[in-house]
């Protein structure tokens, strides 16, 4: 079975600051991708990145960057110099092929940054 | 382009009666999900769909809750008997190919469903 753990429920910054959500797998599996998605106060899913186990190489996309490493199971998402902008609630998720369609989603890290 | 066309954004139903969430996939895409999100809670996998099948249905409630994806027209997500522990955000996701491909899936902007 699969198991996604982020360890923080709610993280509260101030605008500028850099922040670091941390998301922990478990997987017996050799083969899978990680996944991170932000739901902003309106509700909706918005796919930020996608990561297979194969490539350990950390990505930089502007003020996100994804810190992924197998040794310890864990996928971390950072952002620097936070906006208020990115309050919202932030998912790790995980698929593995032998699961085919299932993402087994975290239970939410609610950021929220303010001014 | 459109994304994943989920309606209604909002429905409330009394107990009893019965909620029909519609979801229309991206251009191009063969494959929908419906995942679950209870309130403060995570979203949790429901099922997979492919036109005219069921793939995975793994996650949906054994009773009141069924799925259909038609050869032409929306994918249907359908309960029954709608009761107050039903009131959640149902998301509704598509993608090229499987997932076991690890192609990544997009989310619409989900149905909010409230039982009264």
């Amino acid at each position: 079975a699969q198991k996604v753990t982020q360890v923080q429920t709610e993280i509260s910054v101030v605008e500028k600051e850099d922040v670091t959500l941390d998301c922990v797998y478990e997987t017996r599996d050799t083969t899978y991708y990680l996944f991170w998605y932000k739901q902003p106060p309106s509700g909706e899913l918005v796919f930020l990145i996608r990561r297979n186990s194969f490539d350990e190489q950390n990505e930089i996309s502007g003020r996100y960057s994804w810190n992924f490493q197998k040794s310890t199971s864990s996928f971390n998402f950072t952002i620097t110099a936070s906006q208020v902008v990115d309050s919202a609630v932030y998912f790790c998720a995980l698929s593995v092929v032998t699961s085919g369609s299932r993402l087994t989603f975290g239970e939410g890290t609610q950021l929220t940054v303010n001014p | 382009n459109a994304g994943v066309m989920q309606n209604p954004r909002h429905l409330v139903r009394r107990r009893g009666q019965e909620a029909r969430l519609r979801c229309s996939p991206m251009k191009g895409h063969s494959h929908v999900y419906w995942y679950r999100q209870l309130p403060e809670e995570g979203l949790k996998f429901m099922v997979y769909l492919q036109k005219e099948n069921i793939i995975d249905e793994s996650g949906m409630p054994k009773e009141r809750f069924s799925a259909e994806f038609p050869k032409e027209g929306p994918s249907i997500l359908r309960i029954q008997q709608v009761v107050r522990g039903d009131s959640a955000a149902y998301f509704c996701a598509s993608s090229p190919l499987g997932q076991s491909s690890g192609n990544t899936i997009y989310f619409g902007e989900g149905s909010w469903l409230t039982v009264v």
